[in-house]
C-alpha cells in the first residue's frame, strides 16, 4: 500500500505570494493532518480534516487555511507569505476517525525568500 | 499551558548499549501518548504508543514506560544500532483525539 504522498517537495516562494500544498493520504484513511515543522518552534500542529470537516485548528493566523476533498485528499494553502512560514509542512494520515496512529508523508520544504 | 517537553536536546550512545529518551508532559487529560522517529529528510514514523490506563507497553527492541505521578514518558531502546540514530519526538493527544502536541525533540547518536 502507498504511503502518505505531498507534492511538492520543494517549494521557493516571495513574501507576499500565496501557496497552496497537496498531501494524498493512505488509501482508506480518512482523517488527515497538517503540521508545521522549524527548528525553532518543533512541530506544531495546523489542523485536521476528517471527511471533508475541519475538527481543529491549532494557534496559527488566518493566512493558514485547509480543505479536504471527497476523496480525501487535502490541500493546505498559505496566503501573504512571510519569511517566517519558511518550513517543513507536513501531512499524516489516520484511518481511525478519532486520529491517533498517524501515518506521516516526507513533506514540502517551504522557503520564503 | 500545555506542553510536551523533552530533558534532554542530544543523547549519544554506544552501539550494543541501551539508550533511554525521557519526556515529560504537562497535561493531565491527555490519555494517549505516542514516540516518533524522524529521520534525515524524511517525516516522522510511528514507534510505539500507550494509552494512559497503562504504565507499561513493549515492542520490538523498544519499550514505552509512563509514569502518570509525575507526568514523565520514556523511550528504552534496546540493542541500539547505527540505524537508530535520528531525532525521536513524543507526543500527546488531547481528550477527543484529534490534536496531537508534540515534544521538542530528542537527537540520538550511535556510535560504532
Amino acid at each position: 500500500k502507498a504511503g502518505v504522498t505531498q507534492t511538492p517537495r520543494y517549494l521557493i516562494k516571495t513574501r507576499g505570494q500565496q501557496v497552496t500544498l497537496s498531501c494524498s493520504p493512505i488509501s482508506g484513511h480518512r482523517s488527515v493532518s497538517w503540521y508545521q515543522q522549524t527548528p525553532g518552534q518543533g512541530l506544531q500542529f495546523l489542523f485536521e480534516y476528517f471527511s471533508e470537516t475541519q475538527r481543529n485548528k491549532g494557534n496559527f493566523p488566518g493566512r493558514f487555511s485547509g480543505r479536504q476533498f471527497s476523496n480525501s485528499r487535502s490541500e493546505m494553502n498559505v496566503s501573504t507569505l512571510e519569511l517566517g512560514d519558511s518550513a517543513l509542512y507536513l501531512c499524516a494520515s489516520s484511518l481511525e476517525q478519532i486520529a491517533y496512529e498517524q501515518y506521516f508523508g516526507p513533506g514540502t520544504r517551504l522557503t520564503v525568500t | 499551558g500545555e506542553s510536551v517537553g523533552l530533558h534532554l536536546p542530544t543523547l549519544s550512545v554506544q552501539e550494543g548499549d541501551n539508550s533511554i529518551i525521557n519526556c515529560a508532559y504537562s497535561n493531565s487529560a491527555s490519555d494517549y501518548f505516542i514516540w516518533y522517529k524522524q529521520e534525515s529528510g524524511k517525516g516522522p514514523q510511528f514507534i510505539i504508543d500507550i494509552r494512559s490506563n497503562m504504565d507499561k507497553r513493549q515492542g520490538q527492541r523498544v519499550t514505552v514506560l509512563l509514569n502518570k505521578t509525575v507526568k514523565h514518558l520514556s523511550l528504552q531502546i534496546a540493542a541500539t544500532q547505527p540505524g537508530d540514530s535520528a531525532v525521536y519526538f513524543c507526543a500527546e493527544k488531547e481528550t477527543g483525539g484529534f490534536k496531537t502536541i508534540f515534544g521538542a525533540g530528542t537527537r540520538l547518536f550511535v556510535k560504532a
